[in-house]
């Protein structure tokens, strides 16, 4: 079965702090993985990485993929408090590449990362 | 704006009235699919289409079921909602091959 483990699961920390978000994963294939922000509202995507070793960065978010041991981590610099969210990771299980079989993203339990002033 | 909008944002219902949640996409997307949030669980998918009348079971489809007759509309129905169906329900849609979802804002179901 097709598994996406997030640790920790919740995390309290200072406005300027450096937070570290880890996302292991046990998948029969893998297409890619995806982070998302989930404030009050809707997930919004953050970063989609496919190849091992390349770092996404936006801003103060970076996230970098490891294929040979199987997760990735994001990471917030000089974190603000509306940073405060859950952060979500999901794996894309689909074989190949196009449109193949279905698209079912498997999504992790989350972590919910608080940023206190 | 392209988006995905949900309704109702909140709804509170007894055991057994049927309801149905509506969900449309205004981006032309193929793809639409309904997830259920629980504390601990994570994203769960329920059903998912990959275009009008091709309708799948998810992880999760007992209780629930789906309909896609128009491309832009995917409306989520519980015949008869149970309390273990009170969850945080969310649309999202993609073009067919995307794996970017676009999330509707969520719908919170209380079954009483």
């Amino acid at each position: 079965e097709d598994k996406v483990v997030q640790s920790p699961l919740s995390l309290v920390v200072h406005e300027g702090d450096t937070v570290t978000l880890n996302c292991s994963y046990e998948v029969t294939n893998f297409r890619s993985l995806l982070w998302y922000k989930q404030e009050k509202k809707a997930p919004t995507f953050l970063f989609m990485l496919t190849s091992s070793g390349i770092e996404k960065k936006s801003g103060r978010l970076s996230s970098i993929l490891d294929k040979k041991e199987l997760f990735s981590i994001l990471n917030i610099t000089a974190t603000q408090t509306g940073d405060s969210a859950i952060y979500l990771c999901a794996v894309d299980p689909t074989p190949g590449v196009g449109i193949q079989g279905a698209q079912k993203l498997v999504f992790g339990q989350g972590t919910r990362l608080t940023i206190n002033p | 704006e392209a988006q995905v909008t949900q309704n109702p944002r909140y709804l509170i219902t007894v055991t057994g009235k049927k309801l149905t949640v509506t969900c449309s996409q205004n981006m032309n997307h193929e793809y639409m699919s309904w997830y259920r949030q629980d504390p601990g669980l994570g994203l769960r998918q329920i059903y998912y289409s990959m275009n009008v009348e091709v309708t799948d079971k998810g992880d999760v489809p007992e209780g629930y079921k789906v309909s896609r007759k128009e491309k832009r509309n995917f409306p989520l129905i519980l015949e008869s909602p149970s309390p273990n169906q009170t969850s945080l329900y969310f649309c999202a849609s993609s073009l067919l091959g995307a794996n970017v979802l676009t999330f509707g804002a969520g719908s919170r179901l209380t079954v009483l």
